[in-house]
């Protein structure tokens, strides 16, 4: 079955320690994106991917940082510059390119607790 | 820079009866798609319903139907005979039809269905 795949689940990270939320798709989708979501909250975008090897910041960026080194991976690192971690992140992807206006489609998300 | 507006934290609906959930939206690129996606207490993502720009009419899906009035830059979600599990988050997202189109999303809002 095609879809998005995010691990772990559940993630605990002491403070001060780097700590990298995977993504893959088998969708064959050129972009990618990262989203985090606080408890009762909106999606504000970390980073996004229009293709490989190029990625952009999005809203959010700053203490995070990403790797676009192949079409079906898109991690993402939570580094010990991220003051304030834990919330629920959303990985998603789509068809890219001019006049590409599909939907984006959802992994099952990672929920990062700082501890 | 897009912009995504719902000005509803909360909305109740009795069980059976329709309900609308408002979204507002700015951009001034002329090719562009709002999305409604439902996210249950499990975290999941759920795409719901599309409606284009140039689209002439209203979109709908099943028990949804997309409310576009574009000159008011208004997109709001009607879910018709409401149910139980329609209680959840609701949100407006846009995607415009530029080359570096990523998506974001509004605060939501929360339905919860009263029976």
């Amino acid at each position: 079955d095609g879809g998005i795949t995010q691990s772990p689940k559940y993630l605990f990270r002491k403070e001060g320690q780097n700590v990298t939320l995977s993504c893959e798709q088998n969708l064959n989708h050129d972009a990618m994106y990262w989203y985090r979501q606080d408890p009762g909250q909106g999606l504000r975008l970390i980073y996004y991917s229009q293709i490989v090897n190029d990625f952009q910041k999005g809203d959010i960026a700053e203490g995070y940082s990403v790797s676009r080194e192949k079409k079906e991976s898109f991690p993402l690192t939570v580094t010990s510059a991220q003051k304030n971690p834990t919330a629920f992140y959303l990985c998603a992807s789509s068809i890219s390119g001019q006049g590409a206006i599909t939907e984006a489609f959802f992994g099952q998300g990672t929920r990062l607790t700082v501890v | 820079a897009q912009k995504i507006t719902q000005t509803q934290p909360g909305m109740f609906v009795q069980e059976k009866e329709a309900v609308t959930l408002d979204c507002t939206y700015d951009t001034s690129d002329p090719s562009y798609g709002l999305f409604w996606y439902k996210q249950p207490s499990s975290g999941e993502m759920i795409f719901l319903i599309y409606q284009g720009s140039y689209d002439q009419q209203n979109a709908t899906e099943g028990r949804y139907s997309l409310n576009f009035q574009k000159a008011r830059k208004s997109a709001n979600l009607v879910i018709s005979a409401s149910q139980l599990g329609d209680s959840a988050m609701y949100f407006c997202a846009m995607r415009e039809g530029s080359w570096n189109n990523d998506m974001r999303f509004g605060a939501g809002t929360r339905l919860t269905v009263k029976p």
